[in-house]
């Protein structure tokens, strides 16, 4: 079945404790994203892959770092997290540049305390 | 870099009545115009889209209406049913800068009652 799966799916963790979180899609799909979800404030991205060992800053980048290293997987790390990234976190991929409809994930609910 | 708006932020329509959800959008560039539906503890989910060489897009009860002058679109929804209660975003794509790169509105609550 063709789908974008993320680990885990709840995660509540205190101020400063690093933390990853998961994202893979079996669908060779070039493009992935990172959005955070907040009441009232829609999904806003966080980071993007155009391709393997190419990712570049959305519109929220700050205190969050990706990496690229396999096409599959597109991991999002928390160095530090703090309570404002407190948030419901979406993974989503698409075909690439051309291919326009992106697939999301479960999302995952992250608490910082 | 573009901004989407979204409204109503909450719609409560009883079943068999028509929705209709509007977006508004500032990057002229922008050429792609999907719709996703939220539910409950999953994640989005494409629903429509429709790009801009196109003024309307139908499908069954869903349809999507575009006006690349006024840089609106809008969601229709006909005949309403329990299951279409969920959270709806719009979104707009292929403007200035990465073309797959998606600009989501705030969403709208979308409740039917019996």
């Amino acid at each position: 079945e063709a789908q974008v799966t993320q680990n885990p799916r709840y995660l509540i963790t205190v101020t400063g404790k690093k933390l990853t979180v998961t994202c893979s899609q079996n669908m060779n799909h070039e493009y992935m994203s990172w959005y955070r979800q907040d009441p009232g404030l829609g999904l806003r991205q966080i980071y993007y892959s155009m391709n393997v060992e190419v990712t570049d800053k959305g519109d929220v980048p700050e205190g969050y770092k990706v990496s690229r290293k396999e096409k599959r997987n597109f991991p999002l790390i928390l160095e530090s997290p703090s309570p404002n990234q407190t948030s419901l976190y979406f993974c989503a991929s698409s075909l690439g540049r051309n291919s326009y409809e992106q697939y999301f994930g479960p999302g995952t609910r992250l608490t910082v305390t | 870099g573009e901004n989407v708006e979204q409204h109503p932020s909450t719609l409560s329509v009883q079943e068999g009545d028509s929705a209709v959800i509007k977006c508004t959008y500032s990057d002229s560039a922008s050429n792609y115009f999907p719709w996703y539906k939220q539910e409950l503890g999953k994640g989005p989910q494409l629903i429509i889209d429709i790009r801009s060489n196109v003024g309307e897009k139908k499908d069954q009860r869903i349809a999507v209406t575009l006006n690349k002058t006024a840089k609106h679109f809008s969601l229709h929804i006909t005949e309403t049913q329990p299951e279409d209660s969920a959270v709806y975003f719009c979104a707009a794509s292929g403007g200035t800068g990465t073309a797959s790169k998606l600009t989501f509105g705030t969403g709208t609550r979308l409740q039917v009652t019996l």
